[in-house]
């Protein structure tokens, strides 16, 4: 079964520092990724998508993320955060189960952004 | 505009009764799931359905309950049964493997 592995459930920036989310995830082959967002006491917003198209995929927000096929890694970053990227990250894979597609979370990572 | 609509935002009851949560999408999508958050944990699938009038179990169906009897529609019954039913629910919707589009959630707090 697939699995998505996040470092870190907490991470502090300055703001205008880089922001770096660490995402591993467990495939034989390789799967659909995605990051998604989330604001307090709401629900979780696409951020990007991997879907084994190009290997740099830009999102919303000023967000980007690489696949590396050899490091099993999908990581997400921004060149210089901004105080409203405070929120809660989310890395997922999609599976297909019996025709059915499920996706698997990551624990999440929460983004704090210092003044 | 497109999207899922979920109802109420907030939604209390009392311990011992039955409630049910609305899942709502216009997007035209097959499949529809249930999630449930807890403080500072991730998310938890419930069920999750690809075709009308079928579903599945996820890691933690006890205590839970679901329908769909329209495309659009995916509600959620909390029944008695589940022990510790306080959570943030998130339902979402997906075309094939893509990824998901999620509603703003409803909050249950049971008392």
């Amino acid at each position: 079964a697939q699995s998505v592995t996040q470092l870190g459930s907490h991470v502090s920036v300055s703001e205008g520092a880089l922001v770096l989310l660490r995402c591993n995830y467990s495939s034989s082959v390789p799967p659909y990724l995605f990051w998604y967002v989330q604001y307090p006491n709401q629900g979780l917003q696409l951020l990007l998508k991997y879907t084994s198209a190009a290997t740099l995929v830009k999102g919303i927000n000023g967000f980007e993320a690489e696949f590396k096929k050899s490091e099993t890694s999908f990581h997400l970053t921004k060149p210089s955060a901004h105080m409203s990227d405070a929120a809660e990250y989310f890395c997922a894979v999609s599976d297909r189960e019996r025709g059915t597609y499920k996706y698997i979370f990551g624990t999440g990572t929460r983004l704090k952004v210092l003044a | 505009d497109g999207g899922i609509t979920q109802s109420p935002k907030y939604l209390f009851r009392k311990e011992g009764q039955n409630v049910t949560l609305s899942c709502e999408q216009n997007l035209n999508h097959d499949a529809m799931y249930w999630y449930r958050q807890d403080p500072g944990q991730g998310l938890r699938l419930i069920y999750y359905s690809q075709i009308v009038n079928d579903f599945q179990k996820g890691d933690i169906a006890e205590g839970y309950s679901v329908s769909r009897e329209k495309k659009e529609s995916f509600p959620l019954t909390v029944t008695s049964a589940q022990k510790n039913p306080t959570a943030f629910y998130l339902c979402a919707s997906s075309m094939m493997g893509y990824g998901q589009y999620f509603g703003p959630g409803t909050r249950l707090t049971v008392t």
